[in-house]
């Protein structure tokens, strides 16, 4: 059985802080992970692929880093604004090309 | 361009009766996954069709099947339907032609309701 662990749950800060959360996922067979936004009403929109161990990426004011020995992936956002309220989602790919999802993680930024 | 499109986008179905979703992916798109979401959970993999053939199943009850048509669009049948069978049904279209780790484009999904 594969588990995505993504925390915490949910998390409420104010517009201005900045704030991260975590994914873990199975270290072995590894072949891609995503993150995802999904806004209330909307589809889920692709933040990140990253695919090598250590990668570092950024857009904008979120940014998301991988360690692929350990199994886990940090996704940090910088000067949160209202509109980044969203639920936060991480998923695991491996070879079978199926996405395995976490829980998510809902933020939302009070202005 | 249109993203990926799906229909109905709320159903409301009797325990017993028999559903079919559909899906249309981004023009050029030719691999379609679907997912299942249940509140508080993320989206469960059910199936993903490449070239209209099937190439990944979930564990999902034989209930459910799927098939992919020659121009990409997807349809996903629920037979038998239970009432734990409500939930948010997402398609997604991605393009492999890059290679199988570029990202998925997902729909809005549809809400089926069974009561």
């Amino acid at each position: 059985i594969l588990n995505v662990e993504q925390s915490p749950q949910s998390l409420h800060v104010q517009e201005g802080d900045s704030t991260n959360f975590t994914c873990s996922f199975p270290s072995s067979n590894f072949y891609a992970l995503h993150w995802y936004r999904w806004e209330t009403a909307k589809s889920p929109k692709a933040l990140f692929v990253m695919t090598l161990n250590g990668d570092e990426k950024k857009k904008g004011r979120i940014s998301a880093t991988l360690n692929t020995k350990e199994g886990y992936s940090y996704l940090y956002i910088k000067g949160s604004q209202p509109e980044d309220s969203a639920t936060y989602l991480c998923a695991f790919m491996r070879a079978t090309n199926k996405l395995i999802f976490g829980t998510g993680t809902l933020l939302a930024v009070q202005p | 361009d249109a993203g990926v499109t799906q229909s109905p986008t709320h159903l409301i179905k009797t325990r017993g009766q028999h559903v079919t979703l559909r899906c249309s992916p981004i023009s050029g798109h030719k691999s379609v996954s679907w997912y299942q979401q249940v509140l508080g959970q993320g989206p469960q993999f059910i199936f993903q069709y490449y070239e209209k053939e099937e190439r990944g199943r979930g564990n999902f009850p034989d209930r459910f099947s799927a098939r992919q048509f020659p121009n990409y669009s997807s349809e996903l049948n629920v037979n038998a339907l239970l009432l734990g069978d409500s939930a948010l049904y997402l398609c997604a279209s991605s393009s492999p032609n890059r290679g199988w780790n570029t990202e998925a484009f997902f729909g809005q999904g549809t809400r089926l309701t069974v009561v």
